[in-house]
């Protein structure tokens, strides 16, 4: 499966805990969109990361979540501390350049956080 | 103020039915518009692009209005499988940042 690949795709968490989530861009890529989406609301962008760099964190809440593209390995999308709140669908996105020429992103199957 | 917002729904059309809505944005510097399709529990996946000419793929059509700021969306001779959530996408120009609207959920039953 040359597609974005998630993982875990559900998680379920207690609060004060801490939620992983990882993501492997489609071959080729080396942008990656961590994305949102609350129930009943449109998918929100949080961060934009290249390989060991973080372009764009503008949608990332300040505290307690971090997100890092390493040289080798997925992303990973890290939630400290998780509250009800964060209870939602985060989708992991990615493209061949930074810019999207067609509107296309390439979303993964996202992960769903559930939090107790 | 949303920066794109739609009518949820739903809209509950019988198969053959023609079903349209709209979404519309605030940010007039918008420059690119889509609709992508979201199955329940499953990833968004770009339907159309929507230019400002309108435009057709088999049997959905996409309107734009610039002047009021809204894109529509019509499909026609509606199929059990268009049963879905569209999501209304604006896009300053080529950024990397998509809005996405909260959908509109379309059933079609049989």
């Amino acid at each position: 499966n040359a597609g974005v690949m998630q993982n875990p795709r559900h998680l379920v968490r207690r609060r004060g805990q801490e939620a992983r989530l990882r993501c492997s861009p489609m071959k080729g890529h080396s942008h990656v969109y961590w994305y949102r989406q609350l129930p009943e609301e449109g998918l929100k962008f949080m961060v934009y990361l290249q390989k060991e760099n973080i372009i764009d964190e503008s949608g990332m809440p300040k505290e307690r979540f971090s997100a890092e593209f390493p040289k080798e390995g997925p992303s990973i999308l890290r939630i400290q501390q998780v509250v009800r709140g964060d209870s939602a669908a985060y989708f992991c996105a990615s493209s061949p350049r930074q810019g999207l020429d067609t509107g296309e992103l390439f979303f993964g199957e996202g992960s769903r956080l559930t939090v107790l | 103020r949303k920066e794109v917002e739609q009518d949820p729904g739903p809209f509950n059309v019988p198969e053959g039915a023609t079903v349209a809505f709209n979404c519309t944005y605030s940010n007039s510097a918008s420059q690119s518009f889509f609709w992508y399709r979201q199955d329940c529990r499953k990833e968004p996946k770009l339907l159309m692009s929507v230019y400002s000419s309108g435009n057709e793929d088999g049997r959905f059509t996409a309107q734009l209005n610039r002047a009021s700021q809204y894109i529509s969306l019509l499909i026609r001779d509606s199929k059990l499988s268009d049963s879905a959530t569209y999501l209304c996408v604006v896009n300053k120009g080529h950024d990397y940042k998509l809005s996405f609207g909260a959908g509109t959920t379309v059933t079609v039953r049989a």
